[in-house]
Formats: C-alpha cells, structure tokens, sequence
C-alpha cells in the first residue's frame, strides 16, 4: 500500500512563526504536492516538485516555501505565518512518467494561526 | 480555460435511493479524469482513474463513467457509511510528466438511515 505522511494532524502556531510542514512517502515516488484545502476554495496547489532538489509553483505560492532534499520527503515552509493561512494542509504524491498516474494523499495537517 | 465543475455542491439521499453526481470538465486532451472520496478532516482516497470516453469502473456501489465533456459518479442503494465529499480531478493538459491535476469543488453527500 502507498503511504504518504504528514508530521502533524493538528498544529497551533502564531503570526509571525516559522512553521514547517513535513510529508514523507515510501513508495519511490518522483512527483510530490503541497495543496491547501479551504470551505468552498476547495484544493489548491501551493508548490510542487518533480525530482530532488526541483520544485516549481502552483497556483498559491506567495506566503510559502519549499524544500526537496531527499526525494522521499517534501517539506512545506511558512516563512512567517499569518491567520489567512489557517487552513488544512495536504501532501500527495504520484509516479513520474508519461502515463496518467493518481495521486497518494497524506491524513492532512489542520494549522491554526493565531 | 481549463476547469472542472462538480454538482450538486451537496446531496442529501435516503438510505437505498441511488442518485448521481456530476463532474464536467473543459480541457483539451483529457489524460484522465480521477474520482476520490474524502472523509471529514482526513486526506482524499483515491477511488477510479478512467482514461477515455465510453468507459466505466465500478466498485461495490459506486459507477464512474466517462463521455468526452462530463462524468457521472452513479451511487446505487447508498448507506450512510457512503456520506462524504466526493472530488472529481483531471490532468493537466500541458502537465509533461508532473502530474498535475485540476480539482472541482467536490460533491458533498449525506445519506441518511
């Protein structure tokens, strides 16, 4: 069975904290996600990244960071968190190649800025 | 430019009364339409991959089929262990080898006992 985790299912932070999101997968998966999920927004993409050390933008990436060192690991960076960041955090991941492949979500992280 | 839209936004069934949901979708070059279902406050689990028009998947009560501008998820005799939010996904055209995928607002249903 794919398994993605996340570090954390509920996290509690303040404005202004740097906060630091980890997935991890065990399936040997190129390709790795960031989304946030907001009531009525729906999934929205912050980063992505294709291979270790590569990342790319997706649709939201003001406000946030990234870092892919080892490829079974994609950690999310607030660089100074603020309440419109409040929100559930999710990781996936899939195969990289040029068939269509699913992606592998993780359990979430619910971040609560204050 | 490329969307995907999901209705009802939320479907209230009694249990036993099958009903549909609806994923259309406006991208050149479909890859594949995904379905998933998502539990309250955990993370989608995918569900069916279906790669073009014509093709059906099934999975105890669930159907997903496919035409070449929407896709129905068919639930048959709901029980309430099947309430949650369903999301309907496709590829990204354009997407290479990334992956990418676009994602409606997702259906969310209730069924009752």
């Amino acid at each position: 069975d794919v398994k993605v985790t996340q570090s954390s299912r509920y996290l509690v932070k303040r404005t202004g904290e740097k906060v630091f999101l980890e997935c991890v997968q065990d399936m040997d998966h190129e390709n790795m996600f960031w989304y946030r999920q907001d009531p009525g927004l729906g999934l929205r993409l912050i980063y992505f990244s294709y291979d270790v050390k590569m990342k790319e933008k997706g649709d939201i990436p003001e406000g946030y960071s990234v870092s892919r060192e080892k490829k079974e690991r994609f950690s999310l960076i607030l660089e100074s968190a603020s309440t419109n960041q409040t929100s559930m955090y999710l990781c996936a991941s899939s195969p990289h190649g040029q068939g269509t492949y699913e992606q592998y979500f993780g359990p979430g992280t619910r971040l609560t800025v204050t | 430019e490329d969307q995907v839209t999901q209705s009802p936004e939320a479907l209230r069934l009694q249990e036993g009364e099958s009903s549909s949901l609806n994923c259309s979708y406006t991208v050149s070059g479909l890859r594949g339409l995904f379905w998933y279902r998502q539990d309250p406050g955990k993370g989608p689990e995918f569900l069916f991959t279906l790669y073009s028009a014509g093709e059906e998947k099934e999975k105890e009560r669930l159907k997903a089929t496919l035409t070449k501008k929407e896709s129905f998820l068919h639930i048959t005799a709901p029980k309430p262990e099947d309430s949650a939010t369903y999301l309907c996904a496709v590829q990204a055209p354009g997407s290479g080898n990334t992956g990418k995928l676009i994602f409606g607002q997702g259906t969310t249903l209730q069924v009752k006992p």
